[in-house]
């Protein structure tokens, strides 16, 4: 079966620094999303991402927070200058087109900040 | 968005059924009932979804009634590892997800 498929799965940054989160999405799919779950918390919604630009973004996803797809098959997701508090899993999730389709979870990067 | 109340933790026995209800008491007309696994360390995994009366899929079964306040995922005959998490979440479809808390779900052997 397709899956979605991210890396790294552990990632350490000190504070301050860039971090670049890949996926690759399933390869028909259309609709990208970002996901993070602080640990021990809910798993938010960060943005949503169709015909290469934003469809929606939450309060987290502040100016800090960039999205690509940069070719035909990666999903990026950039935090340009982390904080501590920016530790958490972060998912990256895909699904085909028509209404109906659910949502498919990649396994997540683990995102230390030091 | 529809808020969703399940219970925190459940606990059952290997080869029993598992009936997790969750209530949606504001449920909006084009919302529809979707429910993913999560286990340690990994992302959602999608279950099953649902607007209304019952789905079965290889998995699992969704029940709901015709009021749509409420649905129960139904799983038939778990083992261990169906020890997870398991989200109910309510709102269009396509749209993005809002998890809640979940039911923690723990099979004994």
């Amino acid at each position: 079966e397709p899956e979605v498929t991210q890396t790294p799965s552990h990632q350490v940054t000190q504070m301050g620094q860039e971090v670049i989160l890949r996926c690759v999405p399933i390869s028909n799919h259309l609709y990208f999303y970002w996901y993070r779950q602080i640990l021990g918390q809910k798993v938010e919604f960060l943005v949503s991402f169709y015909n290469n630009e934003i469809s929606e973004k939450s309060e987290i996803f502040d100016d800090q927070f960039s999205v690509e797809r940069p070719d035909g098959s990666n999903f990026t997701l950039k935090i340009r200058s982390t904080k501590l508090e920016d530790s958490a899993m972060y998912f990256c999730a895909s699904r085909n087109r028509g209404f109906n389709q659910p949502q498919h979870f990649g396994d997540g990067t683990r995102l230390s900040i030091l | 968005l529809a808020k969703t109340t399940q219970p925190i933790s459940m606990d059952s026995y290997e080869g029993q059924e598992v009936n997790i209800t969750c209530s949606h008491n504001n449920i909006a007309t084009n919302d529809y009932i979707t429910w993913y696994q999560q286990f340690p360390s990994q992302g959602p995994r999608f279950i099953i979804q649902g607007y209304k009366t019952k789905v079965t899929n290889e998995v699992a079964s969704l029940f709901i009634p015709a009021d749509r306040k409420s649905s129960t995922l139904s799983l038939p005959r778990v083992s261990l590892s169906d020890t997870a998490v398991y989200y109910c979440l309510v709102g269009p479809l396509g749209d993005k997800l809002i998890f809640g808390t979940g039911t923690r779900l723990q099979v004994f052997p």
